[in-house]
This record gives structure tokens, sequence and C-alpha cells, in this order.
């Protein structure tokens, strides 16, 4: 079954550095999106992408925050100089429609220290 | 603005029992209502969705979710609890206006089924 595919799993970064997520969205798939899991806590949505540019984004995605899908299979999530509060677990998704199911990735877990 | 409730953090269910994790909605229109599944350390699994139709939907794993629309509730359901089951639950709904195409997430429900 097709799946999507985050890496790295795991990411411990120090504050104040930039991190680069990696996800490659089910292959016919054309939307995207990334969100986020503080530990214990909510499912959140950052980020939605459709036809290479943003479509719609959170109160979190911020200027620290960018996306992008350099090339025809990776969509990556740049965060520059993350914080400590930055720390969470990060979900890429993607769907084939609007309105059809949204499959997720694994995870990517970043720790700041 | 689309919500969902979970009202209950846990629901501990002993093996072979029914389980029913409960799951409220606010929507204008029609809801679009999704369950996913995460298991210790996973992502998050889609388990079922109700888009329109039958109100007792079937999903994964022997899963299915009642949609009351009166009640505006999603509950999640099973007949028969296994060990394996034992997980973290989330109720979605799926916005979808102009533009905009996200899930927003309830809180989450963690099952703890028991031998």
């Amino acid at each position: 079954e097709p799946e999507v595919t985050q890496t790295p799993s795991h990411q411990v970064t120090q504050m104040g550095q930039e991190v680069i997520l990696r996800c490659v969205p089910i292959s016919n798939h054309l939307y995207f999106y990334w969100y986020r899991q503080i530990l214990g806590q909510k499912v959140e949505f950052l980020v939605s992408f459709y036809n290479n540019e943003i479509s719609e984004k959170s109160e979190i995605f911020d200027d620290q925050f960018s996306v992008e899908r350099p090339d025809g299979s990776n969509f990556t999530l740049k965060i520059r100089s993350t914080k400590l509060e930055d720390s969470a677990m990060y979900f890429c998704a993607s769907s084939d429609q609007v309105g059809n199911t949204i499959y997720f990735g694994e995870g990517s877990w970043l720790t700041v220290v | 603005a689309q919500s969902v409730a979970q009202p209950e953090d846990q629901v501990n269910v002993a093996e072979g029992n029914p389980l029913t994790v409960k799951c409220t909605y606010s929507v204008s229109g029609n809801p679009y209502l999704f369950w996913y599944v995460q298991y210790p350390n996973r992502g998050l699994q889609f388990l079922l969705k109700y888009i329109t139709g039958d109100n007792l939907v079937k999903g994964s794993y022997g899963f299915e979710a009642e949609f009351n629309k009166s009640q505006t509730s999603f509950h999640l359901k099973k007949p028969s609890a296994l060990v394996s089951d034992s997980a973290l639950y989330f109720c979605a709904v799926r916005q979808l206006l102009y533009n905009t195409d996200k899930l927003i997430f309830g809180t989450g429900t963690r099952l703890q089924v028991f031998p």
C-alpha cells in the first residue's frame, strides 16, 4: 500500500539552528500538509500546499517556517531558527483530491535543546 | 468554526468486551468526519470516515462508527476489543471551504484494553 514517508525519524538540534524535515508524499497525490503534535497534546494543522504554493497556514506557521517542493517527489518543512517550543512530532500528510482521505506519515520527532 | 470534542481522556475495557470511544462535533454545513489511530511512537493511521450515506461506517481492524446527526456524534465502536487495540484515538472533522482543506483534531482518547 502506498504510504507517506518522512525523514529523519528523530532529530535533536540546538536552539537557533535550522532544521529541514523531509517528506515523500504518496506519488499521485497533489495536496500536501504539515501537522505537528507537541508531546501529550493534540494534533495541530500547520500548513497546506497545492500547485506549488501555500493554500493555507495556521497561526503557528510564522516567518520561521517555510515549505518547499523542490522536485517532483519531495516536500520539505524548514524551521529557520529553532526554539525550545518547536520540540514536537511533525507529521507530513497528503491527499489526492480535496475532500478525500488525508494520509499521514510516521512523523519526525524534533527535539530542540 | 468546525470543532470536535472527545470527552474522555482514557477508556479502559477488558479484552473481548465491546468498546466505544466518544466524539461529538460542531460544524456548519455537512460534516466530514474521520477517525485516526496512533500506536505508540507511530504516525496517524486512517481508520474510517463519514462523508455521506449510511450512518454506520465500517473501517479497518473491525472498527465502525455511527454518525448521529441529531446528537452531533460520531462514536467509534468495536464489538470485541483486543489488547492490540490499545492506542490513542483521534476524531477529526474536515474543514472544507474555499481554498481551505484541513483536518481539525480532537484532543484524543487513550484506549487501554486489559487482558
